[in-house]
């Protein structure tokens, strides 16, 4: 089953607005990562966030993270036609390997210009 | 650096045959990992190596899959025989050691 649960699903918004997606995790982490996918791509990574972390930013985004809720938030600030993309976020399990992922179904992003 | 390197990118072949799907991980990473992705399932983690070993091969669907990883520059991943339900992308992804993992451009793989 899947570790993480992203929603929305799909979001549409136009350039320059703010884009906000939240994902859901069922068992304890010790950290939480955020992955985007291009169209017929690889996955890339954007920011990971510890598990006694509330927040952290990297130039437009912003992650949140509430590990009593076991949700996290990322936040895409003026968003371009260029952050057109899924975005997928990513747990561990404290009580297995750091390294093993669970992959949630992602984000579908389109920016309008 | 080249990042992670996949071969080929698109793969068809007929339901019964062998697939071999190549990764070159990126010079000095300790991890590589294997993941098939499809509309219904997402992304799904097939195996795992640290140092060349299998660590973690839950993953793998069933018998007719395997992986190895022969030296720290190069890992295949097989399906012995194929079938249509195969058809996914197949990503690599290797990692330093730390949490970070980089992805491959993936091989489409269709069975038909």
């Amino acid at each position: 089953s899947q570790q993480g649960e992203e929603d929305p699903q799909a979001l549409s918004i136009q350039e320059g607005e703010n884009a906000t997606m939240n994902c859901s995790y069922k068992t304890s982490i010790n950290n939480l990562q955020w992955y985007r996918q291009n169209s017929g791509r690889g996955l890339v990574h954007l920011i990971l966030i510890r598990s006694n972390e509330r927040e952290k930013h990297s130039g437009r985004l912003r992650v949140t993270l509430d590990t009593s809720k076991k949700s996290s938030s990322l936040l895409i600030t003026a968003s371009r036609a260029a952050d057109t993309a899924s975005y997928f976020c990513a747990t561990d399990d404290s009580g297995g390997s750091n390294y093993k992922l669970t992959f949630g179904k992602g984000t579908l992003l389109t920016v309008n210009p | 650096d080249a990042g992670v390197i996949q071969s080929p990118r698109h793969e068809v072949t007929e339901m019964g045959q062998e697939v071999t799907l190549r990764c070159k991980p990126i010079s000095g990473h300790d991890y590589l990992f294997w993941y098939r992705q499809t509309m219904m399932r997402g992304l799904e983690l097939l195996i795992y190596f640290n140092n060349n070993v299998p660590i973690d091969d839950s993953g793998m669907p069933e018998d007719r899959f395997s992986a190895k990883m022969p030296n720290a520059s190069f890992s295949t991943l097989k399906i012995q025989p194929s079938e249509p339900r195969d058809s996914a992308v197949y990503f690599c992804a290797s990692s330093p050691g730390g949490d970070t993992q980089y992805f491959g451009p993936g091989t489409r793989l269709t069975v038909l």
